[in-house]
């Protein structure tokens, strides 16, 4: 069965640091999602791309976070620098179309030192 | 803007009792409404959906109830087993272009054996 693949699984790092989360979707889906996931609360949607083109990132925090899916198949979230309260699980999903099921990833467990 | 509220946020029942979990959304625009299933440490995976056209909507021991008017829908567990025991999220889809995805907080069920 195809699945919405993430890496790297777990990262640590120190505040103020670089770092890059990447996510390969089911083949063929067109729409792709990132959420995050505090401890204890429900994902919260960072940024929406239909094909290569960004729909929704209202709530992605554009003086740090940075998404791109430049040819529309796989896609890179860099948190740049990082704070303590990034501290989360980026959950990547996808879908066939808008209206479609969502398939997450396993997601990329991030700690901030 | 767009939000979902979800109660209880813990839930604990006996093997075998039944389990409810409530939400209600703020997008009359709403039309499509999930439920995901999250183990701990693992991705959340959909385990019943519902669209707006539809009131009612059941596969096995797993069913949910909308109810448009309210902006109101709620997932209903029967027979619950102790394998039941994760956390549930309820989201909801807006129909404008982007059909983002909002997510209630959670419930924590507990099945005790």
């Amino acid at each position: 069965e195809a699945e919405v693949a993430q890496s790297p699984r777990y990262k640590i790092t120190e505040k103020s640091q670089a770092v890059a989360f990447w996510c390969d979707p089911i083949s063929g889906h067109a729409t792709l999602y990132w959420y995050r996931q505090i401890l204890g609360q429900g994902p919260e949607l960072l940024v929406q791309f239909q094909d290569e083109s960004v729909v929704d990132d209202s709530q992605l925090p554009k003086d740090r976070f940075s998404a791109e899916r430049l040819k529309g198949v796989d896609s890179t979230l860099k948190i740049q620098p990082a704070e303590l309260g990034d501290s989360a699980m980026y959950l990547c999903a996808s879908s066939s179309g808008g209206a479609g099921e969502l398939f997450f990833g396993e997601g990329s467990r991030l700690t901030v030192l | 803007g767009e939000n979902v509220e979800q109660h209880p946020s813990t839930l604990s029942v006996q093997e075998g009792d039944s389990a409810v979990i409530k939400c209600t959304y703020s997008d009359s625009a709403s039309n499509y409404f999930p439920w995901y299933k999250q183990e701990l440490g693992k991705r959340p995976q959909l385990i019943i959906d519902i669209r707006s056209n539809v009131g009612e909507k059941k596969d096995q021991r797993i069913a949910v109830t909308l109810n448009k008017t309210a902006k109101h829908f709620s997932l209903h567990i029967t027979e619950t087993q102790p394998e039941d025991s994760a956390v549930y999220f309820c989201a909801a889809r807006t129909s404008n272009n982007t059909g983002k995805l909002i997510f209630g907080q959670g419930t924590t069920l507990q099945v005790k054996p």
